[in-house]
């Protein structure tokens, strides 16, 4: 049950692309198709922005968009806005019924 | 509206014993399973542990298992998270969180709990 691995921290200007990669094994990433994703802002709870690798919850702008190969899914941020700056998350169902989480990446709005 | 209330939160010393309590709201709480997440403090996220929606199956992080125990009462709409042997690398805000099926992601979270292990 190790973390997926994620970078720490990502960039960009308004209106720009950012994407954040999520790294597992074949015990997880790989091996399922249920990956999401979570922002937080801090001291607040997260909220789900991405499931099962692409699909996306009633409410989230289409801004947002999940992809996956092999060991590797990402979240891509397109038109980057102010109140996109958050903590992201990754998280997959590794198997028994278990889920492991991401290290977490810091989006910071240029 | 969806709620989720954690309460039980607090200070302890290595080795004492904390419940947590989650009463949930405003969704069909016997349809969904329940996890716990916990956040240490600067750090990312960790699942700690799940109960299916009847409460007959459970499941642990190896970090706290044979130490930690969920269960639920669907009559009361509440989740619990009973903690035994406390280290200080415990510490942490606790979430509950839920979701519809064992392996689906968490649509649901509460406003998470603190719990602070410390000498």
């Amino acid at each position: 049950q190790s973390a997926l691995t994620q970078p720490r921290s990502v960039s960009g200007s308004p209106g720009q692309s950012v994407t954040i990669s999520c790294t597992g094994t074949s015990s997880d990433v790989a091996n399922y198709n249920f990956v999401s994703w979570y922002q937080q802002y801090p001291g607040k709870a997260p909220k789900l922005m991405i499931y099962d690798v692409t699909k996306r919850p009633s409410g989230v702008p289409d801004r947002f968009s999940g992809s996956k190969s092999d060991k590797t899914a990402s979240l891509t941020i397109s038109g980057l806005q102010a109140e996109d700056e958050a903590d992201y998350y990754c998280c997959s169902y590794a198997g028994s019924y278990t889920q492991v989480f991401g290290t977490g990446t810091k989006v910071t709005v240029l | 509206e969806v709620q989720l209330l954690e309460s039980g939160g607090g200070l302890v010393q290595p080795g004492e014993s904390l419940r947590l309590s989650c009463a949930a709201s405003g969704f069909t709480f016997d349809n969904y399973a329940m996890s716990w997440v916990r956040q240490a403090p600067g750090k990312g996220l960790e699942w700690v542990a799940n109960v299916g929606d009847s409460g007959a199956t459970t499941y642990y992080a190896d970090s706290v298992k044979g130490r930690f125990t969920i269960s639920r009462d669907n009559s009361k709409n509440m989740v619990f998270l009973q903690m035994n042997s406390l280290r200080v690398e415990d510490t942490a805000v606790y979430y509950c969180a839920g979701g519809q099926w064992l392996v689906s992601p968490f649509d649901y979270w509460g406003q998470g709990t603190l719990v602070a292990v410390s000498s």
